[in-house]
């Protein structure tokens, strides 16, 4: 079974358009995230999770919003995409939000947005 | 977030092995020292961590020099599969925001 999944993994669409990207993780962890890594190949964490609480927005425009059902999903819905909105998107998530001394976040395998 | 520096590159032979090295020198008394990689296609996946001892596991070793102010990533038996990007992160064992920031990290090529 795949620990933290993500759809769909390949994603096309236009200007304008609203679209939403899904992720679950079968770990029973506390902390979801959204990273977006660009075409330089940046990683850069968007938004976390815990408990469904929002914790982290690293200043990502309200176009997007995270939504988390329950402690083991967390969605991301963008609104009127934008040409530069073409990335892929890792969700992830980790035992609890204290990162450095447990160590290990699990990514999912990403999610290709492209924006005609 | 203290910053960390590496190699852009580094070719490595297979079935040899392998050391990443990189430095931080701005380390806090309470920053750990991560690493993850990137396979192709794949998203980030743990490798090791550590604060000041060095440290073992079965994917790799993570080897800190006394000053902290540096560390290494030793791949043991370099394989083609772990060609990857190999991103050293610093995380302050005071933070409580699980967040992780990548660099451009050490693309790893692995020669047959």
């Amino acid at each position: 079974d795949t620990a933290v999944s993500q759809t769909p993994k390949y994603l096309v669409t236009q200007m304008g358009n609203d679209k939403s990207i899904k992720c679950e993780q079968n770990l029973g962890h506390d902390t979801m995230y959204w990273y977006k890594q660009d075409s330089k190949k940046f990683l850069k964490i968007m938004f976390s999770y815990n408990n469904k609480e929002l914790i982290i927005n690293e200043t990502v425009p309200n176009r997007f919003s995270p939504k988390s059902p329950d402690k083991a999903h967390l969605n991301l819905h963008i609104n009127s995409l934008e040409l530069g909105d073409s990335a892929v998107y890792f969700c992830a998530s980790s035992q609890d939000k204290k990162v450095a001394n447990t160590g290990e976040l699990f990514f999912g395998e990403g999610s290709r947005l492209t924006v005609l | 977030d203290a910053k960390t520096t590496q190699p852009n590159s580094m070719e490595s032979n297979e079935e040899e092995p392998v050391h990443l090295p990189c430095n931080h020198s701005t380390i806090s008394g309470t920053d750990y020292i991560h690493w993850y990689r990137q396979l192709p296609s794949q998203g980030p996946e743990y490798v090791i961590h550590g604060l000041t001892s060095n440290v073992n596991n079965r994917m790799a070793s993570l080897a800190i020099a006394e000053d902290r102010k540096s560390s290494t990533l030793i791949l043991h038996r370099a394989t083609l599969r772990d060609a990857a990007v190999y991103y050293c992160i610093l995380r302050g064992g005071s933070g409580n925001t699980g967040k992780l920031i990548f660099g451009q990290g050490t693309t790893l090529q692995v020669k047959p």
